[in-house]
């Protein structure tokens, strides 16, 4: 079946503007992850989505950023008055949520997000 | 906090070689851990995953890992890369929050 997907693959930006990121997981995975890595980093946890609701919001750096999933698939991730360091790919994986640690995340392709 | 510390930044090896790319975590339970492969372009994909029991963990591609307890070390090795090999290796460690801890991550480049 299909794999996560992202869009846009590519997001160029001016510093001080609102983006948006979209993610469509897996179908019937309940368990969204939004992840962003630096350049020659790994990627780092933003937040967490069991269903609809946020079940840990704790790597989000600041206010700035914000994300939803209103219906429990597609989620959004949003930045607002991006600055040059929000620069980055920005992941999403997706899980099918079970109990326990033999869920699997698996990954889409990233959105490269250079603010300018 | 769980950390997770991939010493090697580069690893060239040469085609048919043997490969051993190292991973150290820190985590204060029973830790769960993996490696993920990214190529140019592409999003990670699970190369293989320990969670409990025997310790040598196979997986795609011919991959393998050993967990040692006593070393903190999930080590991915091959006995013989091959040229598409050559991509970034992460390792990472779950944590009870069913985020990924992952590590700087091991840039390997394959000599023809």
């Amino acid at each position: 079946g299909a794999g996560v997907s992202q869009t846009p693959s590519n997001k160029v930006t001016e510093k001080g503007k609102y983006v948006e990121l979209r993610c469509d997981p897996i179908s019937g995975h309940t368990a969204l992850y939004w992840y962003r890595q630096s350049l020659g980093q790994g990627p780092e946890f933003l937040i967490y989505f069991q269903g609809t609701g946020a079940a840990d919001d704790s790597g989000l750096p600041n206010d700035r950023f914000f994300a939803v999933r209103p219906e429990g698939s597609v989620s959004t991730l949003k930045i607002q008055r991006t600055e040059r360091g929000d620069s980055a790919v920005y992941l999403c994986a997706s899980s099918r949520g079970t109990s326990g640690f033999t869920d699997t995340q698996y990954f889409g392709p990233g959105t490269r997000l250079t603010v300018l | 906090a769980q950390s997770v510390t991939q010493p090697d930044i580069h690893i060239t090896v040469s085609e048919g070689a043997s490969l051993e790319l190292r991973c150290n975590y820190s985590y204060g339970a029973t830790p769960y851990l993996f490696w993920y492969v990214q190529s140019p372009g592409q999003g990670l994909q699970l190369l293989l995953k320990y969670f409990s029991g025997d310790t040598l963990v196979q997986g795609i591609k011919g991959f393998e890992a050993e967990f040692k307890r006593s070393q903190s070390s999930f080590n991915l090795r091959k006995p013989s890369v091959h040229w598409s090999d050559a991509a970034e290796y992460f390792c990472a460690v779950e944590n009870a929050g069913n985020m990924l801890t992952f590590g700087g991550g091991t840039r390997l480049m394959v000599k023809p």
